[in-house]
């Protein structure tokens, strides 16, 4: 089946210990990214990769980082978890490189105490 | 003035009723539009992409375009209550390589 696998589902956490939700796609897909959706404001792009390697950020990538070593993994790591990223993340992926109609993952419901 | 609007909602309408959902974007490089549907602690799913104006159909699903006063929109002809979600509309710019969302329209159809 395909489809895109985040993990952990549901996580809490306490400022400053670092965390890492891993994201995978079994498509073959060149083009993967995550967000974050809080009420009112909708999703909201973190960082993006086009391929393996290639990595760029979103419009709120402050406090995060990623990386695509392979093509099927973009795991995003929170260095030090502060309140202000509990939020509800997403994993993403499309084929080609312009990120157009998007596969998301289940989602991982992140709080930060 | 963000990029992607859509009214909050709650829009509610009765079933077998038509459902309009509207959308607008600022920036006049917008190539292609997207229309997702959210349910309530799920992930969003595409339903609808235009690229060119006019009107696009799939199904019950009817997508409109209109670059000229930049506005997209979704009509759902007759609603069933298991169509009660979010509703996101989502814009990518041309050459660029991420889409951006607004913050979703809430449908409600009443049985």
């Amino acid at each position: 089946e395909a489809q895109v696998t985040q993990n952990p589902r549901y996580l809490i956490t306490v400022t400053g210990k670092k965390l890492t939700v891993t994201c995978s796609q079994n498509m073959n897909h060149e083009y993967m990214s995550w967000y974050r959706q809080d009420p009112g404001l909708g999703l909201r792009q973190i960082y993006y990769s086009m391929n393996v390697e290639v990595t760029d950020k979103g419009d709120v990538p402050e406090g995060y980082k990623v990386s695509r070593k392979e093509k099927r993994n973009f795991p995003l790591i929170l260095e030090s978890p502060s309140p202000n990223q509990t939020s509800l993340y997403f994993c993403a992926s499309s084929r080609g490189v312009t990120g157009e109609k998007l596969f998301f993952g289940s989602g991982t419901q992140l709080s930060v105490l | 003035q963000k990029e992607v609007e859509q009214n909050s909602g709650p829009l509610s309408v009765p079933e077998g009723a038509i459902a309009s959902l509207n959308c607008t974007y600022s920036d006049r490089g917008s190539q292609s539009f997207f229309w997702y549907r959210q349910y309530s602690g799920k992930s969003p799913e595409l339903i609808m992409s235009i690229y060119s104006n006019g009107d696009k159909e799939d199904g019950r699903f009817t997508a409109q375009l209109n670059k000229a006063s930049q506005y997209v929109s979704l009509l759902i002809r007759d609603s069933q209550p298991s169509d009660s979600a979010t509703y996101l509309c989502a814009v990518r710019i041309f050459g660029g390589f991420k889409t951006i969302f607004g913050a979703g329209t809430r449908l409600f159809v009443k049985a």
